[in-house]
């Protein structure tokens, strides 16, 4: 079945640093890609999402490249801040966001000032 | 953006007593609604998935008669754990998709104790 593996925290980080979360996925046929990131006391919010191979979805300074030769989605952004400070999920689905969805197990991130 | 709302944000209960938890799309209908749990250092696990006015498409490995999914609008879903055992303690979210979203919205989550 379908299933996705990313990188294990938490993560501790100053800011202004590089992030770089690293997710690679199992999957039959051509699925849909996304980040989610849940701040403290809130829902999971989409922060972006790539549809088929070699699309980049990008948001809030964050990118991920669907790398359909090496299955994987890693998120980066050149310069964590504060707010960024959360837990980040990667997830696959296969339609565009609506249909069920298998997520990895959540990395969280804190970034000190 | 769309907002859901889930309640209670936590409960804690007696082994044996059954738990509602109401998962609500505030400003959008929700033709599709999620229920996930999630485990210490786990991921999210869906457990089913609920269409309005359907029988809720529950997970292999979930037992249908112990959570039990109701999708009576097009706002609100409620997730009924029967019978509750200490091993249904966990976290517990909904999310929901309204007809020609591109993306669900989740909703807060509520941890269950059971004890």
């Amino acid at each position: 079945g379908d299933s996705v593996t990313q990188m294990e925290g938490p993560v501790t980080l100053s800011e202004e640093a590089f992030l770089t979360i690293n997710c690679t996925y199992t999957a039959t046929g051509y699925p849909s890609l996304f980040w989610y990131v849940q701040y403290p006391g809130e829902g999971l919010q989409l922060l972006l999402k790539a549809t088929k191979a070699d699309d980049k979805g990008s948001n809030k300074g964050f990118e991920a490249t669907y790398r359909k030769e090496t299955t994987s989605f890693h998120l980066e952004k050149g310069s964590v801040q504060v707010s960024d400070s959360a837990v980040y999920f990667c997830a696959l689905g296969h339609g565009g966001g609506s249909e069920k969805l298998v997520f990895g197990k959540g990395m969280k991130l804190t970034v000190n000032p | 953006g769309a907002v859901v709302s889930q309640h209670p944000s936590w409960v804690i209960c007696k082994s044996g007593t059954s738990v509602k938890i109401e998962c609500r799309s505030l400003d959008f209908q929700a033709t599709t609604m999620f229920w996930y749990r999630q485990f210490p250092k786990q991921s999210l696990m869906l457990m089913a998935t609920s269409n309005e006015g359907s029988k809720a498409t529950y997970e292999q490995g979930v037992e249908k008669d112990k959570f039990l999914i109701n999708h009576a609008s097009l706002t609100l879903s409620t997730l009924t754990v029967t019978s509750a055992h200490p091993e249904d303690s966990s976290f517990y979210i909904c999310s929901a998709a309204g007809q020609g979203q591109e993306t669900q919205y989740f909703g807060p989550g509520t941890r269950l104790l059971v004890l």
